[in-house]
């Protein structure tokens, strides 16, 4: 079975632009959830997607935004891009909303 | 909102010794603890969780505690190995009205095993 899977892998913008990544999640899962990583924050909650509808939302400015396609891919999107949010983007999958969470690889966004 | 604490931030153990690494969560909402390990550059990974009905889980040399009343939970690693050396997430999970929320993680704990 195919793990979840992020694209790009790498990211450079610069400052004002706006990036889209994306996420596919293991097949037959159903909910997917985006992350920050920074070295100074650790992992933040970004928002969660279940069956195209955003469940729930972290505390991140309104730049930051998501969907959720009726094949449970996922896209997340920012807008005005600053410096501060050069990070790793993480993606999670769940079968369920009670189930466990498989990570991908990840996005390294670095904003210039 | 949730907030989870995780000490130490970095631990160093020989070989073959126990590792053990704690959290705390605020929210008694939280029915969820998972652990994540995760080694430089890779994804984090699932190595063991925990739900609020159960006290201790096992697997292999990893185990988890958790004390709902004083809303802490610990990871317990033994005979460590230089494998082991990454950094280790622990995480808590609310219940709200209409379903699980989304996972708070702690600051991570970089643990170091030293031949």
């Amino acid at each position: 079975k195919a793990g979840v899977t992020q694209t790009p892998r790498y990211l450079i913008k610069t400052r004002g632009q706006q990036v889209t990544l994306s996420c596919s999640p293991i097949s037959g899962h159903r909910s997917v959830s985006w992350y920050q990583q920074t070295p100074g924050q650790g992992l933040q909650f970004l928002f969660e997607y279940f069956s195209e509808t955003q469940r729930n939302k972290g505390n991140f400015p309104g730049r930051f935004s998501g969907r959720q396609f009726s094949n449970s891919r996922s896209e997340m999107n920012v807008s005005t891009l600053e410096l501060g949010d050069s990070a790793l983007y993480l993606c999670a999958s769940r079968k369920n909303r009670e189930s466990e969470a498989f990570f991908g690889q990840g996005t390294r966004l670095t904003v210039v | 909102g949730e907030n989870v604490e995780q000490h130490p931030s970095t631990l160093s153990v020989q070989e073959g010794d126990s590792a053990v690494i704690k959290c705390t969560y605020s929210d008694s909402a939280s029915n969820y603890f998972p652990w994540y390990k995760q080694e430089l550059g890779k994804r984090p990974q699932l190595i063991i969780d925990i739900r609020s009905n159960v006290g201790e889980k096992k697997d292999q040399r990893i185990a988890v505690t958790l004390n709902k009343t004083a809303k802490h939970f610990s990871l317990h690693i033994t005979e460590t190995q230089p494998e082991d050396s990454a950094v280790y997430f622990c995480a808590a999970r609310p219940y709200s009205g209409g379903g699980a929320d989304g996972l708070t993680f702690g600051k991570g704990t970089h643990l170091i095993i030293q031949p």
